[in-house]
């Protein structure tokens, strides 16, 4: 069975500290793939990376980074210098490759509030 | 591109009640799919289509049908609504192309039934 854990329900910091979101993944495919999604306050959900599980190349984009690590099924997200805008519930979730089914398991969120 | 397209953004129904929440995309994509987002559960699979006329099952089907008879529209329909179903629904579609596995959201629509 797949499962994603997003152990961390609520974070609270001060604009201009860094983050870290965890996320842990269970599958027991070989071929999956791995996302962020962002869920501002006005509702909407917002892609924000996938990753393959044959490309544990950490990523990097502005002040967004993550870290993959099938060692331990971990595909955490870190807000570098975290600004109020940034302030949203953040969503992992995972999808297995195969079949016609593109279903996603998603984690069951963390929100982020980020203090001016 | 309109992208995903959901109305309404707000219903609220009396138990029992039916109801139809439209979805609609227009970037040919050839898979759809419905999902509840609820406090402190994440979002969860009801319904998804790989194709017109093809529907399943996701992880929590029961009070809900759906059908596809066209690649840019997937209704969700409630039969006889009931108060457990007040949730906040999406929409999604995407590409069948292998590999491709990014869900494009609607903006959701906020069902309440009291």
């Amino acid at each position: 069975a797949q499962k994603v854990t997003q152990a961390q329900t609520e974070i609270s910091v001060v604009e201009k500290e860094d983050v870290t979101l965890d996320c842990v993944y269970e599958t027991r495919d070989t071929t999956y793939y791995l996302f962020w999604y962002k869920q501002p306050p006005s509702g909407e959900l917002v892609f924000l990376i996938r990753r393959n599980s044959f490309d544990e190349q950490n990523e990097i984009s502005g002040r967004y980074s993550w870290n993959f690590q099938k060692s331990t099924s971990s595909f955490n997200f870190t807000i570098t210098a975290s600004q109020v805008v940034d302030s949203a519930v953040y969503f992992c979730a995972l999808a297995v490759y195969g079949g016609a089914t593109n279903k996603l398991i998603f984690g069951t969120g963390t929100l982020l509030a980020v203090q001016p | 591109n309109a992208g995903v397209t959901q109305t309404p953004k707000f219903q609220v129904l009396k138990t029992g009640q039916s109801m139809t929440l439209q979805c609609a995309q227009d970037m040919n994509h050839e898979y759809m799919s419905w999902y509840r987002q609820d406090p402190g559960m994440g979002l969860r699979l009801i319904h998804y289509s790989v194709g017109a006329g093809i529907t399943d099952q996701g992880e929590v089907p029961n009070g809900y049908n759906v059908s596809r008879s066209t690649t840019e529209d997937f209704p969700l329909r409630l039969l006889s609504a009931a108060p457990s179903q007040t949730s906040v629904y999406f929409c999604a579609s995407s590409p069948r192309t292998s590999g491709s596995y990014e869900q494009y959201f609607g903006p959701g629509t906020r069902l309440t039934v009291t």
